[in-house]
């Protein structure tokens, strides 16, 4: 069984309607992100959470919203999703003292 | 502005040939990190190298920070068909409270049998 996973793997929805995006993860990390990937741009951080009750912004929080449930949960919100937020998704985790992230499998949202 | 900027975008090899990825950023960091990314795939952890090292190596991996050019460099020896992949390195700036892990555009890698 994969130690991080994302539900769903692949969404279409349009425009104005809110989504949840879920990530769920057995490795026992305390740190939780949240990545958006589009194409020729690399990743960008959006949300980050350190644990249950650390909640931090990234680079591209617009627009977005996250909720950590529990150590192992950490879900992405679109209140009203846009085209431009049309991108592949990706949740990670990682644990203090290795720095390491281990990503999940990625969602791939389209925004109509 | 990228903090973190691979160079070349792409590149083309023959299997058994070395690759060499090249990454430069801009301001001091914490480490620096590869990732590899299968097409439309989560990233995978190659490497993380601190800033207080110079060289790392893991298996056919080898990698080099050198903070005074603000760069890093990717070697992967002997290569084969299935390292072909995105390479992304991700340089890790914390300062107080504050906490950023920097992707850079990648490098795409093909190696042709």
């Amino acid at each position: 069984d994969a130690d991080v996973t994302q539900t769903p793997r692949n969404r279409i929805t349009k425009t104005g309607k809110r989504i949840m995006l879920e990530c769920s993860q057995t490795k026992g990390h305390d740190r939780m992100y949240w990545y958006r990937q589009d194409p020729g741009l690399g990743l960008q951080l959006i949300y980050y959470s350190f644990d249950v009750k650390d909640i931090n912004k990234g680079e591209i929080s617009d627009g977005y919203s996250v909720s950590r449930q529990a150590q192992a949960k950490f879900s992405l919100s679109l209140e009203s999703a846009i085209p431009n937020q049309t991108a592949l998704y990706f949740c990670a985790t990682s644990e203090h003292r290795t720095d390491t992230q281990y990503f999940g499998p990625g969602t791939r949202l389209t925004v109509l | 502005s990228q903090q973190g900027e691979e160079d070349p975008q792409a590149l083309s090899i023959q299997e058994g040939e070395n690759a060499t990825m090249n990454c430069s950023y801009k301001t001091s960091i914490n480490n620096l990190q590869w990732y590899r990314q299968n097409s439309g795939r989560g990233l995978v952890h190659l490497i993380l190298i601190r800033s207080n090292e110079r060289e790392k190596h893991s298996g056919r991996l080898r990698v080099t920070l050198d903070t005074s050019k603000k760069s890093s460099s990717l070697l992967i020896t002997a290569s084969r068909a299935a390292d072909t992949a995105s390479y992304f390195c991700a340089t890790e700036i914390v300062g107080g409270s504050n906490y950023k892990l920097t992707f850079g555009k990648g490098t795409l890698l093909t190696v042709n049998p």
